[in-house]
């Protein structure tokens, strides 16, 4: 069946434009993450939806950082006025009730 | 607060040989769940094996299977018969029975050699 999808797969924006990443997670699942993946600070968690509850934005770095997720299944994540540091790849996953979570191709952002 | 340790920062094996990746953690939860993951340069983080911390008996898949330590809080992770594909870097990572996150260790780089 179908993995989890993000796109687009390579962004180059310049410092302080706004982005929008993609996800479409495994249908069914009702458990949506993301990921930040960059040099030096390894994987770190950024939000999590799960089903109608609110989402858990504990790992947000800035407010200039935001997610939604439709409907219960695609999510946006939007960076405001991107900096540099924010040059990472962005990984997306989903899960079902068991833990184990489905992890989708990621997408490289690059901030020049 | 959780936390995963991968000692190895890399790590070689030679083909059709066995390699052994560490993996040690840090909780207060008494229910847990662990995982391996692969990441292959294509980038795209693929499971490899989970385990349930209420299981005692190690979890196996195919040519993978992990040593499960909970009182030590280690879960190895045991690769046989290696081969070129399983070159990639290895992720430990957690997530507590209540919790959502995943916690990832800082990785460990295998290289696959002839």
């Amino acid at each position: 069946g179908a993995g989890v999808s993000q796109s687009p797969s390579n962004k180059v924006t310049e410092k302080g434009k706004d982005v929008e990443l993609r996800c479409d997670p495994i249908s069914g699942h009702t458990a949506l993450y993301w990921y930040r993946q960059s040099l030096g600070q390894g994987l770190e968690f950024l939000i999590y939806f799960q089903g109608n509850s609110a989402p858990d934005k504990s790992g947000l770095p800035s407010d200039r950082f935001s997610a939604e997720r439709t409907g219960g299944s695609v999510s946006t994540l939007t960076i405001q006025r991107t900096q540099q540091e924010d040059s990472a790849v962005y990984l997306c996953a989903s899960s079902p009730p068991r833990h184990e979570q489905f992890f989708g191709p990621g997408t490289r952002l690059t901030v020049l | 607060a959780q936390t995963v340790t991968q000692s190895q920062p890399e790590m070689s094996v030679q083909e059709a040989e066995t390699v052994t990746l560490s993996c040690t953690y840090d909780t207060s939860e008494s229910d847990y769940y662990l995982f391996w993951y692969k990441q292959p340069p294509s980038r795209q983080m693929i499971l490899v094996i989970r385990q349930e911390a209420y299981k005692q008996q190690n979890a196996t898949e195919n040519r993978f299977s992990v040593n499960f330590q909970k009182a030590a809080k280690s879960f190895s992770l045991k690769i046989s018969d290696s081969q070129l594909g399983d070159a990639a870097m290895y992720f430990c990572a957690y997530v507590g029975g209540t919790a959502s996150k995943l916690t990832f260790g800082t990785g460990t780089r295998l290289q696959v050699t002839l």
